[in-house]
């Protein structure tokens, strides 16, 4: 096993455009997370998954955005008619909840999406 | 509202010294989880070091310690013998739910000095 992978690593598009990135999480992970990180700050929490379910959404996450997990695997991130604000690193991660402590995280080497 | 502060942008360090870097947080709640994390060029998160709240003791991975200051709200990361792979940015994060929806500060860029 390598890691949480994510693809593509970089991505440009035209304002406007939708897009959409893929995030496979270590294999045995039941929980997957979404974060944005822009430049200059730490990532922020967007979303996160346990299973194929969608547990907790953030603020951040627009209607213009969705995320899907459909088999509780690998997870999609989409952004629809894309703004130049949503230029960011996307960020997944990856984790095995089954206690009640915080466990250990497990981050890809995100996608840097922009936005011209 | 949670917010966790890193107010050195930037430090540096002559390698095989050592160096503190700060955090600080707020937080109205008294079980929470702390967290430093190193991204290197490549981009990816590492952790560093975890810190649970309900513990005492501050935790120490090998050249990594912390100086957990609970009432303060302070969470420094010391780094002893520096190598020239330290170099990294450096985030502290705060955890309130046990969920990894993390909080993380601003950052702070560490070069270290041949």
């Amino acid at each position: 096993d390598t890691g949480v992978s994510q693809d593509p690593r970089h991505k440009i598009t035209k304002r406007g455009q939708n897009v959409t990135f893929r995030c496979d999480p270590i294999s045995e992970h039941n929980r997957l997370y979404w974060y944005r990180q822009t430049l200059g700050q730490g990532p922020e929490f967007l979303t996160y998954f346990q299973n194929e379910a969608q547990l907790e959404k953030s603020r951040l996450l627009s209607d213009r955005f969705s995320a899907e997990r459909p088999k509780g695997s690998f997870s999609t991130l989409e952004i629809q008619r894309t703004e130049q604000g949503d230029s960011a690193m996307y960020l997944c991660a990856s984790s095995l909840s089954g206690g009640a402590l915080s466990e250990k995280l497990f981050f890809g080497s995100g996608t840097q999406l922009s936005v011209l | 509202a949670q917010t966790v502060t890193q107010s050195q942008p930037e430090m540096s360090v002559q390698e095989a010294e050592t160096v503190t870097l700060s955090c600080t947080y707020d937080t109205s709640e008294s079980d929470y989880y702390l967290f430093w994390y190193k991204q290197p060029p490549s981009r990816q998160m590492i952790l560093v070091i975890r810190q649970e709240a309900y513990k005492q003791q501050n935790a120490t991975e090998n050249r990594f310690s912390v100086n957990f200051q609970k009432a303060a709200k302070s969470f420094s990361l010391k780094i002893s013998d520096s190598q020239l792979g330290d170099a990294a940015m450096y985030f502290c994060a705060f955890d309130q739910t046990g969920a990894n929806n993390l909080f993380f500060g601003t950052g702070t860029r560490l070069t270290v000095i041949p």
